[in-house]
């Protein structure tokens, strides 16, 4: 079975500061995985992916991902952190070779706070 | 672009009562997905439909039941609602492998 480990409820960083929000998976072959953002009363945005290839993915509004597949991680980055990027983030993972529809598995999500 | 919509947004029900929650995607998406998160549980797969005229369980189907109504349509029945089942329902639709595309949600309270 796959599944997706967030292992912060929250993390807090300061605007202008780099962010990291990490995430682990379990699969059985080749994992694809991405990265999702929840705002408010809104439902959830695509933001990256890693299928195959780079191990360093780039994403939407400046985010991006390193695919570790030794550590079995897959932590989301941005460089300098935005006020506007305070939203709950999620990863998901699907398992390659299962079949069925491109089924997720999502982590429970990490609420990302940006302070002035 | 109207994406994935649900209908209704907010809901109010008692227990007891059935419901059924629409969703539409007009991406021309094969695949289509229904959720309920709850906090501290992230999204949790409830049915999917990976293609028009198949559906299949997922986490957790008990209390429901879907329809793939055609390409573009996938309704989600609460037959008889309980306290349990208040939740935010989302709505998603995918082509194969790419990501899912998400409604806005249905806030579903049972009294």
């Amino acid at each position: 079975a796959q599944s997706v480990a967030q292992p912060e409820d929250q993390v807090n960083v300061a605007e202008g500061n780099p962010l990291t929000v990490k995430c682990t998976y379990s699969v059985s072959g080749n994992p694809y995985l991405f990265w999702y953002v929840q705002y408010p009363n809104r439902g959830l945005q695509f933001l990256l992916k890693y299928i195959t290839g780079d191990n360093l993915v780039k994403g939407s509004y400046g985010f991006e991902a390193e695919f570790n597949k030794s550590q079995t991680s897959f932590h989301l980055k941005k460089p300098s952190a935005l006020v506007s990027d305070s939203a709950l983030y999620f990863c998901a993972v699907r398992d390659g070779v299962t079949g069925g529809g491109n089924k997720l598995t999502f982590g429970t999500g990490t609420q990302l706070k940006v302070e002035l | 672009n109207a994406g994935v919509t649900q209908t209704p947004k907010f809901q109010v029900l008692k227990t007891g009562q059935s419901m059924t929650l629409q969703c539409a995607q007009d991406m021309n998406h094969n695949s289509m997905y229904w959720y309920r998160q709850d906090p501290g549980m992230g999204l949790r797969l409830i049915y999917y439909s990976a293609s028009e005229g198949t559906t299949d369980k997922g986490e957790v189907p008990n209390g429901y039941n879907v329809s793939r109504l055609n390409k573009r349509e996938f309704s989600l029945r609460l037959e008889s609602a309980a306290p349990s089942q208040t939740s935010v329902y989302f709505c998603a639709s995918s082509p194969i492998p790419q990501p899912q595309h998400f409604g806005d949600g249905t806030r579903l309270s049972i009294l």
